[in-house]
């Protein structure tokens, strides 16, 4: 079974400053989905970015972007420019590209503090 | 947000009472999902549904039931709601490539 492991249950960054949330995986799969959800006290979760296991490319959202290691199974984001907003929680996911009934496999969250 | 909403959003109640919470989405989503969140263990499937009348457990399904008999509506049911329960759930539509979320029930059972 695919498991998702974020080793880092709170991380704290100063406004402007850049931090990096760590993720790592385990899957037998070669061909997979990976996801990092942002949830503010607000408690909506809302998708901050998408990897494909095919591309080797990282994937970049403005100022979010991931390091996506394929063969570690490590998939961490970066915040560039850290603002006020992004203080949230952040969940890493992970998601088999078969059917499967598309269920998504979440880590238990990485609370980030922005300070000003 | 994918046109989903959840209700209640918020509900307290006792050991031992059945519980309902309804999530409705409005852009004919053909697979839907109900988890739960708890600190520390992030968010966890309960179960799914891949059609209507068509549903699946999840990895923490016992002591949950659910129902769909029209494509927008997914219901999930406590039948004797217990304090280990206590959580909030959200529940998720799949669309393209990834999951959208309702907006989450907080539910508190005393």
């Amino acid at each position: 079974a695919q498991t998702v492991t974020q080793s880092q249950p709170e991380m704290s960054v100063q406004e402007a400053e850049t931090v990096t949330l760590s993720c790592t995986y385990d899957t037998s799969e070669s061909d997979y989905y990976l996801f990092w959800y942002k949830q503010p006290p607000s408690r909506q979760m809302i998708l901050v970015i998408r990897q494909e296991a095919y591309k080797q490319q990282n994937a970049t959202e403005n100022r979010f972007s991931v390091n996506f290691q394929k063969a570690a199974k490590s998939f961490s984001l970066k915040i560039s420019d850290s603002q006020l907003g992004d203080a949230a929680m952040y969940f890493c996911a992970y998601r088999s590209a078969g059917t499967g009934g598309f269920k998504t496999i979440f880590g238990a969250g990485t609370r980030l503090f922005v300070k000003a | 947000d994918a046109g989903i909403t959840q209700s209640p959003r918020h509900k307290v109640t006792e050991t031992g009472t059945p519980v309902t919470l309804r999530c409705h989405q409005t852009e004919n989503h053909r697979y839907m999902y109900w988890y739960r969140q708890d600190p520390g263990h992030g968010l966890r499937l309960i179960h799914y549904s891949y059609g209507v009348k068509d549903t699946d457990k999840g990895e923490v399904s016992d002591g949950y039931s659910v129902s769909r008999s029209k494509t927008e509506d997914f219901l999930l049911t406590l039948e004797s709601a217990t304090s280990s329960q206590t959580s909030v759930y959200f529940c998720a539509v799949f669309s393209g490539h990834e999951q959208y979320f309702g907006p989450g029930t907080r539910l508190t059972v005393t």
